[in-house]
């Protein structure tokens, strides 16, 4: 697709019930990236794939969170057991080159707002 | 750590007139540093990115950021804001390998 797409766009759910949000990354690239943003904050890092590798999932606040790649291309971030804190909204990245990304852009999809009631 | 900081929640100006929106970082190394927008109900947009080289990087919808090593800053600059330039913008750094650090975000409002 022209952009990364998340979907769905909005998700409310009761504390307890177990969520899945799905990130379509632009087509052909590598790196994807999964951020938390809180409201009145800056997107905060949570993991991110190379091809179907997860390299760093050092910001997952926990071990109810979890992300898969499995064929290096759609990402599927899963939370568990969900609680009232973590209502956030979620957004997904991606970028065309692995390696030193450093350097690469991110492009961001338009997030998934995620309401735990 | 690396780290980066929007001293501004909010910043007014007039249409027509220059905006400035203030970023400082603190990195080990060489800083890799980003701006991006957020538009309501929109994903984050890159604007502009300084890597390495000239200190004054151009970007998106006449955008600019001067990257200023001794004050450890990378402001964002336009000449004559636009209306339309009324969004949330957000700095973020870099370092080497490590994660992209995001500012908390400078909401610009542009005043016909």
């Amino acid at each position: 697709g022209a952009g990364v797409s998340q979907s769905p766009r909005y998700k409310v759910t009761k504390r307890g019930q177990d969520v899945a949000l799905r990130c379509d990354p632009i087509s052909g690239h590598v790196s994807l990236y999964w951020y938390r943003q809180a409201l009145g904050q800056g997107p905060e890092f949570l993991t991110y794939f190379n091809y179907e590798a997860q390299q760093d999932k050092s910001g997952l606040p926990n071990d109810r969170f979890s992300a898969e790649r499995p064929e290096g291309s759609i990402s599927t971030l899963t939370i568990q057991r969900t609680e009232q804190r973590d209502s956030a909204m979620y957004r997904c990245a991606s970028s065309l080159v692995p390696g030193l990304a450093a350097q690469q852009t991110q492009y961001f999809g338009p997030g998934t707002r995620l309401l735990v009631l | 750590a690396q780290s980066v900081a929007q001293p501004e929640d909010q910043v007014n100006v007039a249409e027509g007139n220059p905006l400035t929106v203030k970023c400082t970082y603190s990195v080990s190394g060489n800083p890799y540093l980003f701006w991006y927008v957020q538009y309501p109900n929109r994903g984050l947009q890159f604007l502009l990115k300084y890597i390495t080289g000239d200190n004054l990087v151009k970007g998106s919808y006449g955008f600019e950021a001067e990257f200023n090593k001794s004050q450890t800053s990378f402001h964002l600059k336009k000449p004559s804001a636009l209306v339309s330039d009324s969004a949330l913008y957000f700095c973020a750094v870099r370092d080497r390998d490590d994660k992209i650090i995001f500012g908390k975000g400078t909401r610009l409002h542009i005043l016909p």
